[in-house]
């Protein structure tokens, strides 16, 4: 069974460019998490997904990131216009009950804004 | 003060050492705990849920103590393939799977 996917492992672009980010989570997953990583640091939640509603974006600044899941399977992550400290990596996870609480995580998608 | 305290070390251990890490938690209404394993430049993984009698596996120890708010992994007979970064993830009471709050992490480094 495929595990969750995060597509592009690696960007680089300029500040003030777009960039976005695309997972497909585990078959069957309900529940789809975008979580922002520094270095040095945990996770931490942007932004969850019940099917295609987002049940809890309060952490994710909405004046440039956007996020859609529009059939409930998989999502994009969008950054505009980026800012040199978006640098980071953007992790997606995925979770389905009984396991709610066990997330299964991406790869990750490594962003450098210079 | 943040609501998930780690020690981020790094612990520099050799082989075969028993290694100790302990978190803290800040909202002593949380619920669930568990402890993640992430190596270098890979994603988080479970490494094993905590529960308040304790559980074991393997040579992995995890420990609850709701009175002090602070949950422990121990390693016993560590290995290298042990070197990673350990997350300590509360989540808060009512939140189950909603908000999974991670620590920053503890860097174990075990060497030969």
């Amino acid at each position: 069974e495929a595990g969750v996917v995060q597509s592009p492992r690696y960007k680089i672009i300029e500040k003030k460019q777009p960039v976005a980010f695309w997972c497909n989570p585990i078959s069957g997953h309900n529940t789809l998490y975008w979580y922002l990583q520094n270095l040095g640091q945990g996770p931490e939640l942007l932004i969850r997904y019940e099917n295609e509603e987002a049940v809890d974006d309060s952490q994710l600044p909405k004046d440039r990131f956007s996020a859609e899941r529009l059939k409930g399977v998989d999502s994009t992550l969008k950054i505009q216009p980026a800012e040199l400290g978006d640098s980071a990596v953007y992790l997606c996870a995925s979770s389905s009950p009984p396991g709610a609480n066990v997330l299964t995580f991406g790869a990750g998608s490594r962003l450098t804004v210079l | 003060r943040k609501e998930v305290e780690q020690d981020p070390g790094p612990f520099n251990v050799p082989e075969g050492a028993t290694v100790a890490f302990n978190c803290t938690y800040s909202n002593s209404a949380s619920q669930s705990f568990f402890w993640y394993r992430q190596d270098c430049r890979k994603e988080p993984k479970l490494l094993m849920s905590v529960y308040s009698s304790g559980n074991e596996d393997g040579r992995f120890t995890a420990q609850l103590n709701r009175a002090s708010q602070y949950i422990s992994l121990l390693i016993r007979d560590s290995k290298l393939s042990d070197s990673a970064t350990y997350l300590c993830v509360v989540i808060p009471l009512g939140q189950a799977g909603t908000a999974l709050i991670f620590g920053k992490g503890t860097t174990l480094s075990v060497s030969s």
